[in-house]
């Protein structure tokens, strides 16, 4: 047990709705990061948080955005979805998430997301 | 540009026999990090290691091993005696502005 909870662990929902994803990181931990998993694009950083503020982007779609809140938990929210949206969900914490990515990341056990 | 590349697809062995997972990385940055992660069935990503790029000192834990060569820019993962447990997808990864993960080598260890 990493220690980095997110919920739900499973999401069934249909195209064009929206979806909120939560993440708690490790206890001390201020670094959030988002990743999504797919078959045919493996793992994709998505956007990284730290202490509230947003730190780094990568491949985040414009559907989708994300926060992270004074008690340090994080949301991804999924618009407008599409069936290509389907994909495992990962969270992971770091303790301070470096721009040079130095710190190890500890990561949640995903929500599987389907789109219908 | 940073990349990481793992080759190997898949890679089945039998039971208690020796494997290597191979992870070549690119990257202009003097310091950086490399990291595997294990993915079982089930799953979740789990820590392995972490090097950087000032240490190319080799690692054991238990039957885990890493060698670490900035001449040839690889970061390679030895299982010996390997295990059913074993059986995962594994990862290698590069830090730079944002981690950069290798496609990843599914290793089937059959008893």
């Amino acid at each position: 047990d990493s220690g980095v909870t997110q919920t739900p662990k499973h999401l069934i929902t249909a195209t064009g709705q929206r979806v909120t994803l939560r993440c708690s990181p490790r206890s001390g931990d201020l670094s959030v990061y988002w990743y999504q998993q797919s078959l045919d694009q493996g793992l994709q950083f998505l956007i990284q948080y730290y202490n509230g503020e947003e730190r780094a982007k990568g491949n985040i779609l414009e559907r989708f955005s994300a926060q992270q809140f004074p008690d340090l938990h994080s949301e991804l929210n999924l618009s407008s979805l599409e069936l290509g949206d389907s994909a495992l969900y990962f969270c992971a914490s770091s303790v301070i998430g470096g721009a040079e990515g130095a710190d190890t990341q500890y990561f949640g056990p995903g929500t599987r997301l389907t789109v219908l | 540009a940073q990349k990481v590349t793992q080759a190997q697809t898949e890679i089945s062995v039998v039971e208690k026999e020796d494997v290597t997972l191979d992870c070549v990385y690119e990257t202009r940055d003097t310091t950086y990090y490399l990291f595997w992660y294990k993915q079982p069935p089930s799953g979740e990503l789990v820590f392995l290691i972490r090097r950087n790029s000032f240490d190319e000192q080799n690692e054991i834990s238990g039957r885990y091993s890493w060698n670490f060569q900035k001449s040839t820019s690889s970061f390679n993962f030895t299982i010996t005696a390997s295990q059913v447990v074993d059986s995962a997808v594994y990862f290698c990864a590069l830090t730079g502005n944002q981690f950069y993960f290798g496609t990843g080598t599914s290793l089937t260890v059959i008893p």
